[in-house]
């Protein structure tokens, strides 16, 4: 059983380039949340979704951008980038309607701007 | 989510029982507690969850006191294996708002 996968592990971008992140979830999820890691802090959500729209948002600007397709899968886009979104970049699947539903994380996606 | 408050780093050593202590005295009657770690550079490990009682699995166990302002974190026989950052969540169970909060949690070095 394949667990939560991440595409690329790492990234190199410019400032004012867009870059675009994928995640597979685990098999039997249904939603995906993902979530930005700087150097020497815990992660802070950026959003999730579910039913293939938004459906919680995090303290981040609308160059944040997602997407969810039929299969759950999911991709994180950010526009117009800057050197402060250097960071890592999780993904974190679960399945709704448990009323505890653990987040079960992806190895994540190094991010470099330059 | 209730904010929850942790030492910034932890030794213990090898074979010995680690305990990992976590305050959210603000925490409301619907929030779980949960406890996560990150071994470094991969992404957070889910270990446990409680509501007010104490839980245990496999991995670890999860000591909640009565008034629910405090947690301690117990893995039993720490290996070297269980060097990483501890991340105590406090999160309501309610639909629609999912979302973990971390902090910058506690690293846990195990000694040889």
């Amino acid at each position: 059983d394949a667990g939560v996968t991440q595409s690329p592990t790492h990234l190199i971008k410019t400032r004012g380039q867009q870059v675009t992140l994928r995640c597979s979830p685990k098999s039997g999820h249904d939603t995906v949340s993902w979530y930005q890691q700087a150097l020497g802090q815990g992660p802070q959500f950026i959003f999730q979704y579910y039913e293939e729209e938004e459906r919680q948002r995090g303290n981040f600007p609308d160059r944040f951008s997602g997407h969810q397709f039929p299969n759950y899968s999911s991709e994180l886009n950010v526009n117009a980038l800057l050197l402060g979104d250097s960071a890592l970049y999780l993904c974190a699947s679960s399945e709704r309607g448990r009323v505890y539903n653990e987040q079960f994380f992806g190895p994540g996606t190094r991010l470099t701007v330059l | 989510d209730a904010k929850t408050t942790q030492p910034t780093s932890m030794d213990c050593a090898e074979g010995r029982a680690a305990n990992l202590p976590c305050n959210h005295s603000t925490i409301s009657g619907n929030e779980y507690v949960y406890w996560y770690r990150q071994i470094h550079s991969q992404g957070p490990q889910y270990i446990i969850h409680g509501l007010k009682n104490n839980e245990t699995n496999e991995m670890a166990s999860l000591i909640i006191t009565e008034d629910r302002k405090s947690s301690t974190l117990i893995l039993p026989h720490a290996t070297l294996r269980d060097t990483a950052v501890y991340y105590c969540i406090v999160r309501a169970s309610n639909f629609g708002n999912e979302k973990l909060t971390f902090g910058t949690g506690t690293r846990l070095t195990i000694i040889p």
